[in-house]
């Protein structure tokens, strides 16, 4: 079965800082990988997402994540946040069964 | 960590017949809980929010009569769709809050197949 970890649990940075965080899968196969963020008292929103092609993705909001098959990574980045962007943030994979899976998430407090 | 559970996980259904899915915060009471649906290798698109002791909202686009959702307990949500079709067939996926943590966790799905 394949499983998706994200390394971090909790991020704390203050603003202006850059941001990445970590997303490992492990199947082998091919996948599509999808980034998403849950702000406080909110549903999930999609940030961005890979089917194919340039494996550099640009999101909504200024986020843009890498896929690298080799690493079976899709990490997230952010190179200046801001206040607004405190929330959590989902990484997810699906691949044959279409069923997506999601890593356990990570929480990030942007201070002002 | 905080578990949510869905029941069944995998459900085929005649078309025409309604079909009950649960959804269950395991070790925490959800005072909200999402229901997203997810197509083939697509993104997930929200349903409804399901709201304790209240009415759901939906999103726009979904149809209340066709997809109920009830919130009866802090622990349960549940979303029955009514009179299927074959067009209904997906994953359904549902999330819960822990209001402690303020962490949000999700079901492991429901696939279902209208034939």
């Amino acid at each position: 079965a394949q499983s998706v970890s994200q390394h971090n649990h909790h991020v704390i940075l203050s603003e202006a800082a850059s941001l990445e965080l970590g997303c490992n899968y492990s199947y082998g196969g091919t996948v599509n990988l999808f980034w998403y963020v849950q702000y406080p008292g909110q549903h999930l929103q999609l940030l961005l997402k890979y089917f194919s092609g340039d494996p550099l993705v640009k999101g909504i909001k200024g986020f843009e994540a890498e896929f690298i098959k080799s690493k079976f990574s899709f990490n997230l980045r952010k190179p200046s946040v801001q206040w607004s962007d405190t929330a959590e943030y989902f990484c997810a994979v699906n691949a044959n069964d279409y069923k997506l899976s999601f890593g356990a998430g990570t929480t990030v407090t942007v201070r002002a | 960590g905080a578990v949510v559970s869905q029941h069944p996980s995998r459900v085929i259904c005649k078309s025409g017949t309604s079909v009950k899915i649960e959804c269950r915060s395991l070790d925490f009471q959800a005072t909200t809980m999402f229901w997203y649906r997810q197509f083939p290798k697509q993104s997930l698109m929200l349903m409804a929010t399901s709201n304790e002791g209240s009415k759901a909202t939906y999103e726009q686009g979904v149809e209340k009569d066709k997809f109920l959702i009830n919130h009866a307990s802090l622990t349960l949500s549940t979303l029955t769709v009514t009179s299927a079709h074959p067009e209904d067939s997906s994953f359904y996926i549902c999330s819960a809050r822990d209001p402690t943590s303020g962490r949000a966790f999700f079901g492991p799905g429901t696939r279902l197949t209208v034939t």
